[in-house]
């Protein structure tokens, strides 16, 4: 199995350009989610989709942060325009429903603003 | 990649004694907790879980307790390997729907051999 697959593995960009990060799941999974690790904040869930429907995007930052999930082997999150807060590493992880199951996360792409 | 922030806690260890990682929780209705292991430049990756009904949770050189009393999760790794170097992080899932879970800040384990 190849696990969570996510592309660029790093990324940088300049301020006010359009980012966008990518991730294939684990065939079967039916839950997606994205994750932003930083120093100051920790693992902080930005988004989840279950059967590619958004569940809660309630840890989107703003406006310029938006997630979609056209198929159910491809999602993609976006940032436009980037900040330099932005900088972070961006991570997706994938699992099965049917109760409480682990999340299996990808190794992320580190976004770096400048 | 860099995982954490530069004030985690850390643990060290000798090489061959058994690590003892701990987190706390502050939610009641948590259902789920998870325990990962991530290394530089990777992502979190999975070691074992424990549901609420369970105390305890054993897996190859790594057992899990849960005191639900104190709200207290620990990861115990037997006889520590330098490859066990790496950071630790508590997850929970507060009995929300789904698999969403809530992280902790993480511990950094060192090996001395």
């Amino acid at each position: 199995d190849a696990g969570v697959i996510q592309s660029p593995r790093h990324e940088v960009t300049e301020m006010g350009q359009e980012v966008t990060l990518r991730c294939k799941p684990i065939s079967g999974h039916d839950y997606l989610f994205w994750y932003r690790q930083t120093m100051m904040r920790g693992l902080e869930l930005l988004i989840y989709f279950n059967n590619n429907v958004p569940i809660d995007d309630s840890g989107m930052p703003e406006d310029r942060f938006s997630a979609k999930m056209p198929n159910a082997s491809f999602s993609t999150l976006k940032i436009q325009p980037s900040e330099p807060r932005d900088s972070a590493v961006y991570f997706c992880a994938s699992s099965l429903s049917g109760g409480r199951s682990p999340l299996h996360f990808g190794n992320g792409t580190r976004l770096t603003v400048t | 990649g860099e995982s954490v922030g530069l004030h985690l806690p850390t643990l060290s260890v000798q090489e061959g004694d058994n690590s003892i990682i701990n987190c706390a929780y502050s939610n009641s209705a948590s259902d789920y907790f998870i325990w990962y292991k991530q290394e530089s430049g990777k992502g979190p990756q999975f070691i074992i879980d424990i549901r609420s009904n369970m105390d305890k949770r054993q897996g190859q050189r790594v057992t899990v307790l849960l005191n639900k009393t104190v709200k207290h999760l620990s990861l115990q790794i037997a006889a520590t390997q330098p490859g066990d170097s790496a950071v630790y992080f508590c997850a929970e899932n507060k009995g929300a729907a789904g698999n969403k879970l809530t992280f902790g800040g993480g511990t950094r384990v060192l090996v001395k051999p």
